[in-house]
C-alpha cells in the first residue's frame, strides 16, 4: 500500500502557482519523497525528490515540513500543459523496497 | 540522449495467448523495472532487474516473468493471458536500481 495520502483533485488558474499537498505521516528517516506526474496515458514523468531539505529544479519546488510528515509540490507558474495526475511517493533508497509504490495521485486541472 | 524505449506501443491479444513486451533502458542504466497500470489506478510494481538478476518481485502470478539481457534491455512475458491483464505496461530504468527511475511511454495491451 502507498504510504502517502493526497486529495483526489484540485484546480488552479493558468499562470498562477499550483500547490499540491501530500501527507506521509509514517515516513521513515531514510525514505525519500518523490514526485512524478502522468499526462493522459503517457509514462510517468519524474519531477523532483527530496529527503529533508527543500529542493528546486527547473520544473518545480518541493517543500518538506520539518517533521517530514508532509510535503508540498509547487509549480510556480502553471500552464495548461501541467494538467496531469501527480503522484507523491515515499521510497526507501536501497534494497528490495526501492520500488515505487504509487497511490491514486492527485488530478491537477489547470484552467485558462 | 534517447530515453527509455518500449515496443510495441500497442498490442491486441486474445485470452490464453502469450505476449512479450520489450524495453531498452537509458544508456548507462543497468537496472530495469516493470509496472502494470490498469485504467483508473496508479502503476503497480511487477519486477526489478539489475545486472541480469531479479532484485524484486511484486504480487503478480507466475504467469508473469521477465529477464534482462547483457546489454541491459529487458523482456516481460505474460502467459495464458486473461481479460484482466489488459493494461498499460510501463518500463523504468535507473542507474543501479535505488536511484531515480525514468519511465518509458509504455505498451498498451488489450486482451479480448
Amino acid at each position: 500500500d502507498a504510504k502517502t495520502t493526497q486529495p483526489p483533485s484540485m484546480d488552479c488558474a493558468e499562470g498562477r502557482a499550483a500547490n499540491l499537498p501530500c501527507n506521509h505521516s509514517t515516513i521513515s528517516g531514510n525514505e525519500y519523497v518523490y514526485w512524478y506526474r502522468q499526462i493522459h496515458s503517457q509514462g510517468p514523468q519524474y519531477i523532483i525528490h527530496g529527503l529533508k531539505n527543500n529542493e528546486t529544479n527547473e520544473m518545480a519546488s518541493l517543500i518538506i515540513t520539518e517533521d517530514r510528515k508532509s510535503s508540498t509540490l509547487i509549480l510556480p507558474h502553471a500552464t495548461l500543459r501541467d494538467t496531469a495526475v501527480y503522484y507523491c511517493i515515499v521510497r526507501a533508497p536501497t534494497g528490495a523496497n526501492s520500488k515505487l509504490t504509487f497511490g491514486k495521485g492527485i488530478t491537477l486541472s489547470v484552467r485558462p | 540522449d534517447a530515453g527509455v524505449t518500449q515496443s510495441p506501443t500497442h498490442l491486441i491479444k486474445t485470452r490464453g495467448q502469450h505476449v512479450t513486451l520489450r524495453c531498452s533502458p537509458i544508456s548507462g542504466h543497468k537496472s530495469v523495472s516493470w509496472y502494470q497500470q490498469v485504467l483508473g489506478q496508479g502503476p503497480q510494481f511487477i519486477f526489478q532487474y539489475y545486472e541480469k538478476e531479479e532484485r524484486g518481485r511484486g504480487n503478480f502470478p507466475d504467469r508473469f516473468s521477465a529477464r534482462q539481457f547483457p546489454n541491459y534491455s529487458s523482456e516481460l512475458n505474460v502467459n495464458a493471458l486473461l481479460l484482466g491483464d489488459s493494461a498499460l505496461y510501463l518500463c523504468a530504468s535507473s542507474l543501479q536500481g535505488a536511484e531515480t527511475q525514468y519511465f518509458g511511454p509504455g505498451t498498451r495491451l488489450l486482451v479480448l
